[in-house]
């Protein structure tokens, strides 16, 4: 089945300081979601992105399917960033299942 | 517009024992989706039910696992007997057609 990198596992930021997350898939995808994983646990929306590049705040993201990899960029982190940010892909020519990576730990200090 | 809710949100349940998580979708979403995580593992995909019907139950680990969604709203996940390997955090997505999926804060089960 297709495999899902992320890297890096675990990232310790400086409040203000910028970032970049990778996920890297192994096999051509219908769609890509980031998510943020916040400290109770909850799984929370933050791109839904299957191509190209979409920006929210002080967060973006690009995906290049023809390279298997996304990007998502953290700008002028904040101590509420700390978490885990997970990237999820649904494989083409299956079903609409999430296969997930195993995340990328942030934490971000003041 | 009301995001996708579980209950219970922490479940403790003896070996053997039965467990019945609740899942209710975000309205109109005719897809739903059980994922878990068990303790140091990813997230993984349990089932996908389309309505009511189940379109894919790849994940399920074993028939201990019985998914349901009559009528098509909301679904239940019973684990019966419980073991400990159950133990872990149960999550619940629903989506609209195909596309984005939205996930409810999950129930953290443990089997002791």
């Amino acid at each position: 089945g297709i495999q899902v990198e992320q890297s890096p596992p675990d990232l310790i930021l400086q409040e203000g300081a910028n970032s970049t997350l990778r996920c890297n898939f192994s096999d051509s995808v219908n769609n890509l979601q980031w998510f943020h994983q916040n400290p109770w646990g909850q799984l929370i929306n933050l791109f839904y992105i299957p191509s190209g590049t979409k920006q929210n705040g002080r967060l973006s993201a690009t995906t290049v399917a023809t390279e298997r990899y996304s990007l998502l960029y953290i700008s002028s982190s904040q101590t509420t960033d700390s978490g885990v940010y997970f990237c999820a892909v649904t494989p083409s020519g299956g079903y609409n299942k999430l296969i997930f990576g195993a995340g990328t730990r942030l934490a971000v200090h003041p | 517009e009301a995001g996708v809710t579980q209950f219970p949100s922490h479940s403790v349940i003896e070996k053997g024992q039965t467990v019945t998580l609740r899942c209710d979708p975000i309205s109109g979403h005719d897809n739903l989706y059980w994922y878990r995580r068990v303790m140091g593992k990813e997230i993984k995909f349990l089932l996908h039910f389309v309505k009511e019907s189940k379109q894919d139950e790849s994940g399920m680990p074993n028939n201990r696992f019985l998914a349901e969604r009559t009528g098509g709203t909301y679904s239940t996940l019973k684990v019966q007997p419980a073991e400990l390997e159950d133990s872990g955090v149960y999550f619940c997505a629903s989506s609209h057609s195909t596309g984005e999926q939205f996930f409810g804060p999950g129930t953290r089960l443990t089997v002791l």
